[in-house]
C-alpha cells in the first residue's frame, strides 16, 4: 500500500514563527501536492511539484514556500505564520497520467 | 478551465436507503473524474475514478458512480446506505491542459449523514 506520511497531526505555533510541514511518500511518485482545507471551501492547492527541485504555484501560494530536495519528501514552509493560516493541511502524491492521488492523514495547524 | 461543482453541502439519508451524492463537471477535453471520502480528522481516501468505457464505475465499500456526458455529471451512489458511510465526500476532475495536467481540481465537498 502507498503510504504518505505527514510529520505532525497537530501543531500550535505563534504568529511570526517560521513553520515547516513535512511530507514523505514511499512509492516513488513523481508528483506531490500541498492543499489546505477549510470548512465550506473544500481543498485549495497551495503548491505542487512534478519532480525533484521543481515546483509550481497552485491557487493560493501567498505566504507559503516549498522545498523538494529528494523525490520522496515535499516540505511546506510558512515563512511567517499568521492567524489566517490556521487550517488543515493535506499532502498528496501520485504518479503521472490518469492515476489517483494518495493523501496523508493531515496536519491541523493552529496559529495563535 | 476545469472545475467540479457539488450542489449539496449536506445529504441526509436513512440507513438501508439508497444514497446519491451529486457532482457536475466542466472541462474542455475528455473528463477524468474521481471521488474521495474523508472521515473526521483524516486525510482523503480514494473511492473510484472514471477514465473511459462503462458509464457505471464500481469502487470501494460498495460505492459506484454514474458518468453522464450529456448532463456533465458524475454522481456517487450506493444502493443501501450504512451509518458508517457518514463522512465528507469530494468529487474531483483532472486538469485538462498544459501545466494543469498533473493536478486534480476538487469540489467543496458534501457532508453525508446516514441516520439509524
Amino acid at each position: 500500500d502507498v503510504k504518505v506520511t505527514q510529520s505532525s497531526r497537530y501543531l500550535v505555533k505563534r504568529t511570526g514563527e517560521k513553520v515547516f510541514l513535512e511530507c514523505v511518500q514511499d512509492m516513488d511518485h513523481e508528483n506531490m501536492f500541498w492543499y489546505r482545507q477549510d470548512p465550506g471551501l473544500g481543498l485549495r492547492l497551495i503548491y505542487f511539484s512534478y519532480d525533484v527541485k521543481m515546483k509550481e504555484k497552485g491557487d493560493i501560494p501567498e505566504g507559503y514556500s516549498v522545498s523538494r530536495e529528494k523525490k520522496e519528501r515535499f516540505s511546506l514552509i510558512l515563512e511567517s505564520a499568521s492567524t489566517n493560516q490556521t487550517s488543515m493541511y493535506l499532502c498528496a502524491s501520485k504518479t503521472g497520467g490518469l492515476s489517483e492521488a494518495f493523501f496523508g492523514q493531515g496536519t491541523r495547524l493552529t496559529v495563535v | 478551465a476545469q472545475s467540479v461543482a457539488q450542489p449539496e453541502d449536506q445529504v441526509n439519508v436513512a440507513e438501508g436507503n439508497p444514497l446519491t451524492v451529486k457532482c457536475t463537471y466542466s472541462v474542455s477535453g475528455n473528463p477524468y473524474l474521481f471521488w474521495y471520502v474523508q472521515y473526521p480528522n483524516r486525510g482523503l481516501q480514494f473511492l473510484l475514478k472514471y477514465i473511459t468505457g462503462d458509464n457505471l464505475v464500481k469502487g470501494s465499500y460498495g460505492f459506484e458512480a454514474e458518468f453522464n456526458k450529456s448532463q456533465t455529471s458524475f454522481h456517487l451512489k450506493k444502493p443501501s446506505a450504512l451509518v458508517s458511510d457518514s463522512a465528507l465526500y469530494f468529487c474531483a476532475v483532472r486538469g485538462d491542459r498544459g501545466s494543469t495536467l498533473g493536478r486534480l481540481y476538487f469540489g467543496r465537498g458534501t457532508q453525508l449523514t446516514v441516520w439509524p
